[in-house]
């Protein structure tokens, strides 16, 4: 079945420092990913959306100047979270849609900013 | 505008028993409802989707009720074991577009 591998699952970095998150579809090219930002005991909020080659769209809210999402190959799309602080502590999650149609998710990355 | 509407927050069930979690959608563009099961640290997987064009799905122990014109779904885990505890998703989207996630249920299978 489709696989995405996610790395690091976990990272702890110093505030004002950068962070990169890979995000990589194993057996399927992936048109789309998607990157998630879950908080403890809550849902998956989605940050924003890239398609390969194109620049990402962002949500409502998400700073795209913070949160740097390069989609170069059908397969790797990273997440650099850029000067980050405490309060980008979060769990952030990837998801590819390609393969069968559906959609594949990460295994998630643990970030600690302190 | 939360699009998808999960209860319960929270469902403690005996192993053995039938847990049971319900979504609620407003989009009716919406064409793909899957649900996922997440563990701890760990990313969401895929348990089982649904299309609009049939009322129910089964696979294994965990079937999805589907009633379109209540623009409502639900899952139904039979057998429900200590194992199954974890916190489960629904979602839809429409035509491959972003999915929309529901709040979440901590499902607890007490043996």
């Amino acid at each position: 079945g489709a696989v995405v591998s996610q790395h690091p699952s976990r990272v702890i970095c110093k505030s004002g420092t950068s962070v990169k998150i890979e995000c990589r579809s194993l057996d399927f090219q992936a048109t789309t990913m998607f990157w998630y930002r879950q908080f403890p005991k809550q849902s998956l909020m989605l940050m924003a959306t890239s398609n390969e080659g194109s620049k990402a769209t962002y949500e409502q809210g998400v700073e795209k100047d913070k949160f740097l999402i390069n989609h170069a190959s059908l397969t790797l799309s990273t997440l650099t979270v850029t000067s980050a602080h405490p309060e980008d502590s979060s769990f952030y999650i990837c998801s590819a849609r390609g393969g069968a149609g559906g959609y594949t998710f990460g295994s998630g990355t643990r970030l600690t900013v302190v | 505008q939360q699009q998808v509407k999960q209860s319960p927050q929270s469902l403690i069930v005996q192993k053995g028993g039938i847990s049971i979690i319900n979504c609620a959608y407003e989009n009716t563009a919406f064409d793909y409802f899957p649900w996922y099961q997440q563990f701890p640290g760990k990313g969401p997987a895929l348990l089982i989707a649904i299309r609009p064009d049939v009322s129910e799905k089964k696979e294994g122990r965990f079937t999805i009720s589907f009633n379109k014109s209540a623009k409502q779904f639900s899952l139904h885990i039979m057998d429900s074991q200590p194992g199954d505890s974890a916190t489960y998703f629904c979602a839809a989207s429409n035509a491959g577009n972003m999915l929309t996630f529901g709040g979440g249920t901590r499902l607890m299978v007490k043996p």
